[in-house]
């Protein structure tokens, strides 16, 4: 099954750019990157989702690598509500890993 | 708010006990997942929805059933419960099962067992 990898936990300080690493190896043609974060006490929340291309919206920027073994997660200025895990998951065809969560990335801001 | 609505918010039980959850998907979502996420631990996949039908299984325990009715709101049936059943557990719907499409959580419920 395709898998994610992600650090355990990054830390940022408040108003800079954060990346956020995600390893897929195994992802196959067809798996779409997908992002969500889970703010305390809350349910996750979508963040943002790509194929191939990089993709922009208001909270976030997708960059995929050309082989799509691995992508990045960017917050242009982060804020102290951005403080959050955030999860990478793919999604394809195979009903075993539809929204399968991994232990995902937990990051702290640092006002 | 992310239209998905779960009731109740909280529920403390006994060992032993049988509870329901409930979900309602967010309007025209036909697609419903349920979680389960102990505490400090990650997301559980337990099972999902499409239109009536279940359409993929995860780690569910035998213990644990789901259905969809024909209104598309779904219940989560958790019986026997043990302490270690204690966790929050979360709906999530979307439009379909395509790839391409994202899904909305709802605040969870969170179980208590003593």
């Amino acid at each position: 099954d395709a898998k994610t990898t992600q650090p355990n936990s990054m830390e940022s300080n408040e108003e800079e750019p954060v990346h956020l690493p995600c390893n897929h190896s195994t992802i196959s043609g067809t798996d779409y990157i997908h992002w969500y974060r889970q703010l305390p006490s809350q349910g996750p929340e979508y963040v943002i989702h790509g194929l191939t291309s990089n993709v922009n919206n208001r909270m976030a920027s997708l960059a995929i690598a050309e082989d799509r073994k691995s992508s990045t997660l960017i917050l242009h200025r982060a804020t102290l509500r951005d403080a959050a895990v955030y999860y990478c998951i793919l999604r394809g065809f195979n009903p075993t890993y539809k929204y399968i969560f991994g232990t995902g990335t937990r990051l702290k801001v640092l006002a | 708010d992310s239209g998905v609505t779960q009731t109740p918010k909280h529920l403390i039980t006994a060992t032993g006990q049988r509870v329901t959850l409930r979900c309602s998907p967010r309007s025209g979502d036909l697609s419903v997942y349920w979680y389960q996420q102990s505490l400090d631990q990650g997301l559980q996949f337990l099972i999902q929805y499409y239109n009536g039908e279940e359409r993929a299984k995860g780690n569910i325990l035998e213990r644990f059933s789901a259905q969809q009715f024909p209104d598309l709101h779904s219940e989560l049936n958790l019986s026997s419960l043990e302490l270690g059943d204690s966790a929050l557990y979360f709906c999530a719907s979307s439009p379909g099962t395509g790839m391409n499409t994202e899904a909305f959580f709802g605040q969870g419920t969170r179980l208590t067992v003593v």
